[in-house]
C-alpha cells in the first residue's frame, strides 16, 4: 500500500507556542489531505480537508485561525497548531487520499502525532 | 453516510478465527462497506471494504449479507498483534475520500 509519513510522532510545547505537523505521502501524489483529532479513549474525529492549492475546509465547531492548514504542493500538508493550550493536547492524524491513483482502498493514514501542552 | 452499530468490545483467544460484527441497516445502494483498525497509539490502518460480494485479501475476509444490512470481518488466525479498535465504516465511494469513524470494537487476542 501507499505510505503516508508524519513528522514528528511525538512534541512537548509551552502553552502560547506554536507547533508544526507535517504529513507526507512518499509514493504517490494526495489531492486530498484529511486532519483528525483523538483524544483519550475517543474515536477520530475529523478536523479539516485540504486540497492541494485551494484553502482547507474546516469542521463544524473547528478554528481554522488556531489550526492553520497548508497543502502547498502534492505530496505535503502541514497543520500548524497556533497559541496552544494545554486543551489541544492531543492525537493528531493526517489521512492521504490518492484519488484513485492507488487501488484497493483510497485513504492512507499517518502514525499521527502526540502532542502534549505544558 | 449510513450509521453503523458494532459491538463495544470482544475478547478471542489467539489462533481462533475472531468474528466482528457491524450493523448497518439504512445502507443505500451505492455505499460501501470498508473496515480500517487502529493499534493503540498509531494511525488507522486499512483492512479491506466491499460493496455487496463478499471479499477476501491477505489480513481479512469481509461477509456481507444478501440485503447488505450487516457484514462481518473474519480474522482467519488471530495473533496478538491483532489486538486494536477495529472500525466498520459506511461511505459513498466518490470524489470525497473522507471517513466518519464511529467508536469501533475493541478486539483484545488473547493468549
Amino acid at each position: 500500500g501507499a505510505v503516508v509519513s508524519q513528522h514528528p510522532s511525538w512534541v512537548i510545547c509551552k502553552s502560547g507556542t506554536s507547533v508544526k505537523i507535517e504529513c507526507r505521502s512518499l509514493d504517490f501524489q494526495a489531492t486530498t489531505m484529511f486532519w483528525y483529532r483523538q483524544f483519550p479513549k475517543q474515536s477520530l474525529m475529523l478536523m479539516a480537508t485540504s486540497n492541494e492549492g485551494s484553502k482547507a475546509t474546516y469542521e463544524q465547531g473547528v478554528e481554522k485561525d488556531k489550526f492553520l492548514i497548508n497543502h502547498a504542493s502534492l505530496t505535503l500538508s502541514t497543520l500548524t497548531v497556533t497559541s496552544a493550550h494545554p486543551e489541544d493536547s492531543s492525537f493528531y492524524i493526517c489521512s492521504a487520499s490518492s484519488g484513485g491513483q492507488v487501488r484497493g482502498t483510497e485513504a492512507f493514514f499517518g502514525q499521527g502525532t502526540r502532542l502534549t501542552v505544558v | 453516510d449510513a450509521k453503523t452499530t458494532q459491538p463495544t468490545s470482544m475478547d478471542c483467544a489467539e489462533g481462533r478465527a475472531a468474528n466482528l460484527p457491524c450493523n448497518h441497516s439504512t445502507i443505500s445502494g451505492n455505499e460501501y462497506v470498508y473496515w480500517y483498525r487502529q493499534i493503540h497509539s498509531q494511525g488507522p490502518q486499512y483492512i479491506i471494504h466491499g460493496l455487496k460480494n463478499n471479499e477476501t485479501n491477505e489480513m481479512a475476509s469481509l461477509i456481507i449479507t444478501e440485503d447488505r444490512k450487516s457484514s462481518t470481518l473474519i480474522l482467519p488466525h488471530a495473533t496478538l498483534r491483532d489486538t486494536a479498535v477495529y472500525y466498520c465504516i459506511v461511505r459513498v465511494v466518490g470524489s470525497n475520500y473522507k471517513l466518519t469513524f464511529g467508536k469501533g470494537t475493541l478486539l483484545t487476542v488473547n493468549p
